[in-house]
């Protein structure tokens, strides 16, 4: 049973709208990340949350911006959407920062910009 | 940095022979962990396996995998391959002190298996 929650499944849009997706995990995780799955099916870590804190940024478009309203969701806001923003965008929890911790990931959001 | 590569893009099989993802990494920290997910289309990654210590085999669903620190491998092998196995596998690093818990990704094998 998925634990960790994504909104919405699929979203369709221009380039330079504005989009924004939400992930909630009801396992009491205290890490959250988002990753993204393009084309090729590379998966890149984007962002970390710990304890609401960032401790992970990898260098992304600075029209990405994660935000955390507490340690249970984690939303991601695309500021002016790109082509190559075009993606799957997976969020996913865990217990922690410790190495030997799996991500559990959710279903992800799958973007087209046209 | 650290890295994962998977240097097979596409493995297609005949149902019921062995399987074997490759699986390479490089990390200057020794105690990284490595492991094996699974993706079906349109449902999330699932764990399948998770190094265990240095040259021991971890199992799970029929998969195995053993962590060789002195060829910094984590191949996934299954004895017999099923048509359910068809999927992308991702083997993916994990080192608490460099990556903060982030999993570091190979580039994915997809496993296709035919009758």
């Amino acid at each position: 049973e998925t634990a960790v929650f994504q909104t919405p499944n699929y979203h369709v849009t221009q380039v330079g709208n504005e989009v924004s997706f939400n992930c909630k995990q009801t396992l009491g995780h205290d890490t959250m990340y988002w990753y993204k799955q393009d084309s090729k099916k590379l998966l890149k870590i984007m962002f970390s949350y710990n304890n609401k804190q960032l401790i992970v940024n990898e260098t992304v478009p600075r029209r990405f911006s994660p935000q955390s309203s507490d340690k249970a969701h984690l939303n991601l806001r695309i500021k002016s959407v790109e082509p190559e923003d075009s993606a799957v965008y997976l969020c996913a929890s865990s217990s922690g920062t410790d190495n030997n911790q799996a991500p559990l990931f959710g279903e992800g959001t799958r973007l087209s910009v046209l | 940095g650290d890295s994962v590569t998977q240097k097979e893009g596409l493995v297609t099989l005949t149902e019921g022979l062995p399987v074997m993802l490759n699986c390479t990494y490089q990390t200057i920290y020794s105690n990284a962990f490595l492991f094996w997910y699974v993706h079906y289309l349109n449902e999330s990654p699932r764990l399948l396996l998770k190094s265990s210590t240095d040259n021991k085999r971890t199992e799970h669903q029929g998969f195995h995998a053993t962590l060789h620190k002195s060829s910094s491998s984590f191949h996934l092998q299954k004895s017999s391959a099923q048509l359910s196995d068809s999927a992308l596998y991702y083997c993916a690093l994990s080192d608490r002190y460099y990556n903060q818990g982030k999993l570091i990704f190979g580039q994915g094998t997809k496993l296709s298996i035919k009758p």
